[in-house]
């Protein structure tokens, strides 16, 4: 059973543009929502985080949107840029766990220039 | 930021040896630490969770014959695939956890011959 739905699996955007990748979940004790990116040949870099008592996180051109009802969460990348381009996963994992992490499937973004 | 080595980052073998990759937090002690594995566009599957000072717990279907690990210290966890073969080429990553983050080394590539 998938612990976290990602999508779309793939993006295309123009510079400048608005990137949205949503993320949902089914375990409602998940407790800390984080974002990574990750380059090609390279480990994943904690983008974004998020934990369920905020609706919203902003950290300079990315922002997470949480809708705890739902069981979604989205990443938003805004003016997005060519070195966006990468491979994003949304990730859930529970107090509890020591942090361990379930990803996404993931949605390989392209910025054109 | 954190920062976790993972070394070596590229290792071509042959059938049948044995490889070590080492995981190291450099300015932090972890407890724990993860291992993950990643096929070419897709997503992290975990592997196992390393403890210091006691055995690893593995998840299901990994074997833990195959995928030795030790966590020697509170800075350094290594995985060793034993024996290994073909399917077992991969892209293999760390992770170590500081407070509410979790931090990825780098990656080791692994191509088995």
């Amino acid at each position: 059973q998938q612990q976290v739905k990602q999508s779309p699996q793939s993006l295309i955007v123009q510079k400048g543009g608005i990137s949205i990748i949503n993320c949902a979940y089914e375990n409602t004790a998940f407790d800390y929502f984080p974002w990574y990116q990750q380059f090609p040949g390279k480990g994943p870099a904690l983008l974004i985080a998020i934990r369920p008592d905020v609706s919203e996180k902003k950290e300079g051109r990315f922002t997470i949107s949480f809708n705890k009802s739902a069981k979604q969460f989205s990443l938003h990348i805004m003016d997005s840029q060519p070195g966006d381009s990468a491979t994003y996963f949304c990730a859930v994992t529970s107090s509890g766990s020591a942090r361990q992490l379930t990803f996404g499937s993931g949605t390989q973004l392209t910025v054109l220039p | 930021g954190a920062v976790v080595s993972q070394h070596p980052s590229r290792v071509i073998c042959k059938s049948g040896t044995s490889v070590k990759i080492e995981c190291r937090s450099l300015d932090f002690q972890a407890t724990t630490m993860f291992w993950y594995r990643q096929f070419p566009k897709q997503s992290l599957m975990l592997m196992a969770t390393s403890n210091e000072g006691s055995k690893a717990t593995y998840e299901q279907g990994v074997e833990k014959d195959k995928f030795l690990i030790n966590h020697a210290s509170l800075t350094l966890s290594t995985l060793t695939v034993t024996s290994a073969h073909p399917e077992d080429s991969s892209f293999y990553i760390c992770s170590a956890a500081t407070g509410a983050k979790l931090f990825f080394g780098s990656g080791t590539q692994l191509s088995v011959l």
